[in-house]
């Protein structure tokens, strides 16, 4: 089972703040990582495909880098409305994986 | 417009057998490379994958759950069913369905999730 490593687990932010969230994977997934935002008590939604292919509707302030075992989640210029918990997740693979999370929270 | 909707008991006891049900609409499960996947996420904590089934009924299960886990499809109705037995406390999550398109099978359209408690 390919295992996925989030950091940070936890972030402060404020508002404008450019934010990283890094995800490591235990072996080689090429580019088969995605990652979602989880607001408070909803569904997770679909952010970023194939490490860095930007959904439709997502603002631009998101991007996605990486291939291999090292990922990069990167928000510029963070509002408010981002506050949230993203997960990456690996397809390359099954059992299919997720990370533990990164909660992001306005300070 | 697609949309998947799960459906279920909210509470179950111990050793007793889960029936989930995911209806979706907007797509059909007859189409090359669409799936629907399960998945689930405990209180506070992260999302687990727990099984798949493709658009020609290739099915695929989390191997630590393998055992206790079925999925099937109704095409005609659309929907999507995931059974689970022998349940344990340790199982209560909210369980989400969501589809899967492509080769690389990301999760893009999700529902609303549901709560299940495991408690006697």
């Amino acid at each position: 089972e390919i295992v996925l490593t989030q950091s940070p687990d936890f972030q402060s932010v404020t508002p404008k703040e450019k934010v990283t969230i890094t995800c490591r994977a235990s072996q080689s997934i090429g580019s088969s990582l995605h990652w979602y935002q989880q607001k408070p008590n909803q569904s997770p939604r679909l952010l970023i495909r194939s490490a860095s292919q930007s959904m439709s509707g997502v603002p631009s302030r998101f991007s996605g880098s990486g291939y291999g075992t090292g990922f990069t989640l990167t928000i510029n210029s963070l509002e408010a409305e981002d506050v949230a918990v993203y997960f990456c997740h690996q397809s390359e693979s099954l059992p299919q994986t997720f990370g533990q999370g990164t909660k992001l929270e306005m300070k | 417009q697609i949309t998947l909707k799960e459906s279920g008991p909210t509470l179950v006891k111990p050793t007793q057998t889960l029936t989930l049900t995911c209806t979706f609409s907007g797509f059909s499960l007859t189409t090359s490379g669409v799936g629907v996947g399960w998945i689930r996420q405990p209180p506070g904590k992260a999302l687990e994958w727990l099984a798949l089934i493709y658009w020609n009924d290739d099915k695929r299960y989390s191997p630590s759950l393998k055992s206790r886990l079925t999925i099937t499809k109704d095409t005609s109705k659309s929907l999507v069913v995931l059974t689970m037995i022998n349940m344990d406390p340790v199982d209560t999550a909210t369980y989400y369905c969501a589809r899967v398109f492509g080769v690389v099978k990301w999760f893009d359209y999700w529902g609303q999730g549901t709560l299940l408690t495991v408690s006697s």
